[in-house]
């Protein structure tokens, strides 16, 4: 059984960082891209960004490009999303999600962390 | 980027109605499109991938459909279970973008 699990999530200031992981297990990690995608309180879904398998290629929404960073450690199954210079505007669930098939949708997401930036 | 614009943002409608929601890209996305489900303080769940194929284990009343850079989703004889909110994706290029979402109420 296919299982995303996240942790990390906190309440942070303005201005700070936090790191987000996203434990897999039940498939081969190494095989399949993955996404974080987040959902500020009351809205809609928004991609974060993408990570290939091998981590060749790395893609970032422009709203947090230069103060995100998205890793994974494959010898782990663990997928990591480290949060820099935060901002109210963070403030959400983030999801990481498997992508599809077509590798750029997604088949499986796990539960979600809640990051709430705030003073 | 191309941008996704969902419609109607909410839908009233009873147990056994047929409903559909539509999603207009902005651009072409060559049938890279998705649809969700995802119901309250839960991950969304993907139904629906390539505008048109179902997801394994995700019932049969629902079903994509695409005309140009319009997409449909319609589910057909509406259950209990339905009621929830909806997102269309498009994966053809990063940024990777959803609609804004439909939320299916019990009229």
């Amino acid at each position: 059984e296919v299982q995303l699990v996240e942790s990390g999530g906190d309440l942070v200031q303005p201005g700070g960082s936090l790191r987000l992981s996203c434990a897999a297990s039940g498939f081969t990690f190494s095989s399949y891209a993955m996404s974080w995608v987040r959902q500020a309180p009351g809205k809609g879904l928004e991609w974060v960004s993408a990570l290939s398998g091998s981590s060749d290629y790395i893609y970032y929404a422009d709203s947090v490009k230069g103060r995100f960073t998205i890793s994974r450690d494959n010898s782990k199954n663990t997928l990591f999303l480290q949060m820099n210079s935060l901002k109210s505007e963070d403030t959400a669930v983030y999801y990481c999600a498997r992508g599809g098939i077509d590798y750029k949708h997604f088949d499986y997401w796990g539960q979600g962390t809640l990051v709430t930036v705030s003073s | 980027d191309i941008q996704m614009t969902q419609s109607p943002s909410t839908l009233s409608a009873s147990v056994g109605d047929r409903v559909s929601i539509t999603c207009r890209a902005s651009g072409n996305i060559y049938s890279r499109l998705a649809w969700y489900q995802q119901k309250p303080g839960k991950a969304p769940k993907l139904l629906i991938y390539r505008a048109s194929n179902l997801e394994s284990g995700v019932p049969s009343r629902f079903s994509g459909s695409e005309s140009g850079t319009e997409f449909t989703l319609t589910i057909s004889n509406l259950q209990p279970d339905d009621f929830a909110s909806y997102y269309c994706q498009q994966y053809d290029s990063y940024a990777l973008t959803f609609g804004g979402g439909t939320k299916v109420e019990i009229k």
